[in-house]
Order: structure tokens, then sequence, then C-alpha cells
């Protein structure tokens, strides 16, 4: 059973870099043909798909936040990580990893997802 | 950028009763659209991709219909465990929009 795990900083201030990390597993993040993305939502709010990335290192981003986004994959350790830099309070929220096991054809399909992890950005 | 809305922001409704919500794109996007589930404190679900092909595993009170820029989802007769917000989806280029959702109450 894959399992994804969020983890990193849940306060974070103003004009800052957020980072986070998803740990991958029950599963090799380079097995099968997976994209694997970020997702966020903000309390009581809808949910804003942030970018993803393949295990080649090919990306994909949100145009909206694409300035501010880099996801990158560490193979070694079974993990992918976003870093999103100038961060404002508009960016608190529940950041969620995910596993796309879609395709081209018939979208995304996020199967599997981490618990979610709370960030606030606050001086 | 591909927007995204959605109609009724929510809407209450009983068990058994016919619910359709409405998803609509800035721009045409084919039949690039999926349907999602979210039950409070809990990870999304996809019921729909494709417009309107059911994910397995997904009952068949769930149906979707659309292509261009207007979408629908249908519960045909609402269940207890359908009481959930709903979240339209669109990846029509290689970037993905939600829509704002909507949240499906108990009348």
């Amino acid at each position: 059973q894959v399992q994804l795990q969020e983890s990193g900083p849940g306060l974070v201030k103003p004009s800052q870099t957020l980072s986070l990390t998803c740990t991958v597993s029950g599963g090799s993040i380079s097995s099968g043909s997976y994209y694997w993305s970020w997702i966020r939502q903000p309390a009581g709010k809808g949910l804003e798909w942030i970018g993803r990335i393949y295990t080649s290192g090919s990306t994909n981003y949100n145009p909206s936040l694409k300035s501010r986004v880099t996801i990158s994959v560490d193979t070694s350790k079974n993990q992918f990580s976003l870093k999103l830099s100038s961060v404002t309070a508009a960016d608190t929220a529940v950041y969620y990893c995910a596993r796309d096991s879609g395709s081209y054809s018939i979208g995304p399909h996020f199967d599997y997802w981490g618990q979610g992890t709370l960030v606030t950005v606050s001086s | 950028d591909i927007q995204m809305t959605q109609s009724p922001s929510s809407l209450s409704a009983s068990v058994g009763d016919r619910v359709t919500i409405t998803c609509r794109a800035s721009q045409g996007i084919r039949n690039d659209l999926g349907w999602y589930q979210q039950k409070p404190g809990k990870a999304p679900k996809r019921l729909i991709y494709a417009a309107s092909s059911l994910q397995s595993g997904v009952p068949s009170r769930f149906s979707g219909s659309g292509s261009g820029t207007e979408f629908t989802l249908t519960i045909s007769s609402l269940q207890p465990e359908d009481f959930a917000t709903y979240y339209c989806l669109q990846h029509n280029s290689y970037s993905f929009t939600f829509g704002p959702g909507t949240k499906v109450d108990i009348k």
C-alpha cells in the first residue's frame, strides 16, 4: 500500500520560502508511470493544484504560481519536494502531496494522498 | 489560463433527490474534465473522468456529461454518503484547474 507523508515547517514568515517534502513509502517513487503532485487548500476553501513532477525530472506548474514554485525529486530518498518563494498570508493553506496515476488522455487521477500539512504564513 | 466556475456554490437536498451540478470553462476544453468528491477532513476522490466516464468502483448513480465549455455532474438518487463537496477539474493543457466547488448538504 502506497503511503505519502508531508513534512516541513508549519509556520513561515512573509517574504520567506516555504519548503515541504513528501516521503513516499510502500513503493518506489521511480517505478511505474506516475506524476507526483502538490495541491493546496486554504481553510474552508477550494482546491488549488500547484504543480507536479515526473521521476525524469520533468515538471508542470500552475501558471499563477509558476514564478514562485520549484518542485524537485530525490529518487534515492523516495521523496519529492516543494519550494514556494516570497510567501504571503494568501499562501496559508493545508498542503497535500499526491500521486497522479492518470494520463494525458484521461486526465490526472490523484489516487494516493498525504494527510496534508497546515502551513501558516505569519510574522 | 483556463478558469472554471461551478453552480450552484451550495445546495440542500434530501435523500433520494436528483442533484445536478454545473461546471463551466472559460474556453473550450473538449472533454478534458473530471469530477472529484471531497468529504470533510478527507482527500478528494475522483468520480468521473473524460467528462462522462465513471471511475472504477464509483456507484452508477453518479454520471457526467458535457463537452467544450459546459459540463454537468448528476447524482440520480442522493444517498446519505453523498453529502460532500464536489469539484470539477480541467486538464486541457499541462496545467490543471479546479472549480470552486459545490457543497451538497442535507435539507
